[in-house]
């Protein structure tokens, strides 16, 4: 069974710096898709950024991108010049590209933004 | 608007007692999910359906039960509610190919 895992419970950065979340998973598979989701106070699950394993190139999306270490199953999250809307949960999720596009989640990381 | 609406948003239950949460789609996705999210251990799937009148367990299964009558409904019950059962709920539509989840606001259940 495919398994992600966040090390990181809680990470704090200060305003305007940047942060790094780490993510590994386990997986025998070779096409899938690896995603970076957001959960703040309101509880809405907000989709960060997302990246095909079989794109050799990291997604980028403005301030957040990805180092994606295909071998070394590592897909972490780099957040720069960090804002206090930047302030939430981050989970780490994997899935599979064909079937039912089940997501398996890591167990989340919780950023706070110091002003 | 467009989306994924779950109802009710809270609710307190006691052991044992029986509800149903309801989840509706107007995207005309085919695939819908249920997960379960608690505190340091992310969201897990509880069941899920690959169109209407389909339904398949996911991870955590035990204890729910789903159906899928309409294409853009998705139900969840809880026979027989138990305090483990506490946590929060998301259901989330895809419209596959291209993973385009889309997920609700989430359902906190309290069972006491």
């Amino acid at each position: 069974a495919q398994t992600v895992t966040q090390s990181q419970p809680e990470m704090s950065v200060q305003e305007a710096e940047t942060v790094t979340l780490s993510c590994t998973y386990d997986t025998s598979e070779s096409d899938y898709y690896l995603f970076w989701y957001k959960q703040p106070p309101s509880r809405q699950m907000i989709l960060v950024i997302r990246q095909e394993a079989y794109k050799q190139q990291n997604a980028t999306e403005n301030r957040f991108s990805v180092n994606f270490q295909k071998a070394a199953k590592s897909f972490s999250l780099k957040i720069s010049d960090s804002q206090l809307g930047d302030a939430a949960m981050y989970f780490c999720a994997y899935g599979l590209i064909q079937g039912a596009q089940k997501l398996v989640f890591g167990q989340g990381t919780r950023l706070t933004i110091n002003p | 608007n467009a989306g994924v609406t779950q109802t009710p948003k809270f609710r307190v239950l006691k052991t044992g007692q029986s509800m149903t949460l309801l989840c509706a789609q107007d995207m005309n996705h085919e695939y819908m999910y249920w997960y379960r999210q608690d505190p340091g251990m992310g969201l897990r799937l509880i069941h899920y359906s690959v169109g209407e009148g389909t339904t398949a367990k996911g991870e955590v299964p035990d204890g729910y039960n789903v159906s899928r009558l309409k294409k853009q409904n998705f139900l969840l019950g809880l026979e027989s509610a138990a305090p483990s059962q506490t946590s929060v709920y998301f259901c989330a539509s895809n419209r596959g190919r291209v993973y385009g989840y889309t997920f609700g606001s989430g359902t906190r259940l309290t069972v006491v």
